[in-house]
């Protein structure tokens, strides 16, 4: 079945660090690929997504391209900030066996210094 | 625009007890999906409805659990004869269509603790 396989945290980080979260999937077809936030106490958010292969998606200044050659969906932002610390998901939806529910990865806990 | 409502935001049963929870979508909203995530894992599924209508509980333990989204008033999640392990964050999300493509909203989730 389809899966969601991230890279385990915690992530700690200067202010200003370049930030990569590692995700790749499994899947067939072709899902649409989503990057979630988790504030402390909080309900998820979506950060951004991607619907097709090479789509990139971007929002705060976060990025992710769906690359289907790597099967990889990795969230970057060149500099991070202490208001970042969150717990960040990848997820996806979808694809030839999925249907409509979302699997998410197990989720990143990113800490930021100042 | 009101988001994504649940509640009660927290709530203690002991053991053998009913848990209700409660979920009010976005509005104009017409699909509710309901998540469990255990502490310091990710979100697992375990059901999508429609108005009136189960669509996918492939994520549902057998027994006690249930779920509806009537045609009037909130998606309700119901945990019978709760034990320990059904502690757990419970999210629901809801969206406007069926598609994946369709951005799912989040609710604040409500934290049940079994003692």
């Amino acid at each position: 079945g389809n899966s969601v396989t991230q890279m385990e945290g915690p992530v700690t980080l200067s202010e200003e660090a370049f930030l990569t979260i590692n995700c790749t999937y499994t899947a067939t077809g072709y899902p649409s690929l989503f990057w979630y936030v988790q504030y402390p106490g909080e309900g998820l958010q979506l950060l951004l997504k991607a619907t097709k292969a090479d789509d990139k998606g971007s929002n705060k200044g976060f990025e992710a391209t769906y690359r289907k050659e790597t099967t990889s969906f990795h969230l970057e932002k060149g500099s991070v900030q202490v208001s970042d610390s969150a717990v960040y998901f990848c997820a996806l939806s979808g694809g030839n066996t999925g249907g409509f529910k979302t699997i998410f990865g197990a989720g990143t806990r990113l800490f930021v210094k100042a | 625009n009101a988001g994504v409502m649940q509640n009660p935001r927290h709530l203690v049963r002991r053991r053998g007890q009913e848990a209700r929870l409660r979920c009010s979508p976005m509005k104009g909203h017409s699909h509710v999906y309901w998540y469990r995530q255990l502490p310091e894992e990710g979100l697992k599924f375990m059901v999508y409805l429609q108005k009136e209508n189960i669509i996918d509980e492939s994520g549902m333990p057998k027994e006690r659990f249930s779920a509806e989204f009537p045609k009037e008033g909130p998606s309700i999640l119901r945990i019978q004869q709760v034990v320990r392990g059904d502690s757990a964050a419970y999210f629901c999300a809801s969206s406007s269509g069926a598609s994946e493509t369709y951005e799912q909203y989040f609710g604040p989730g409500t934290r049940l603790t079994v003692t």
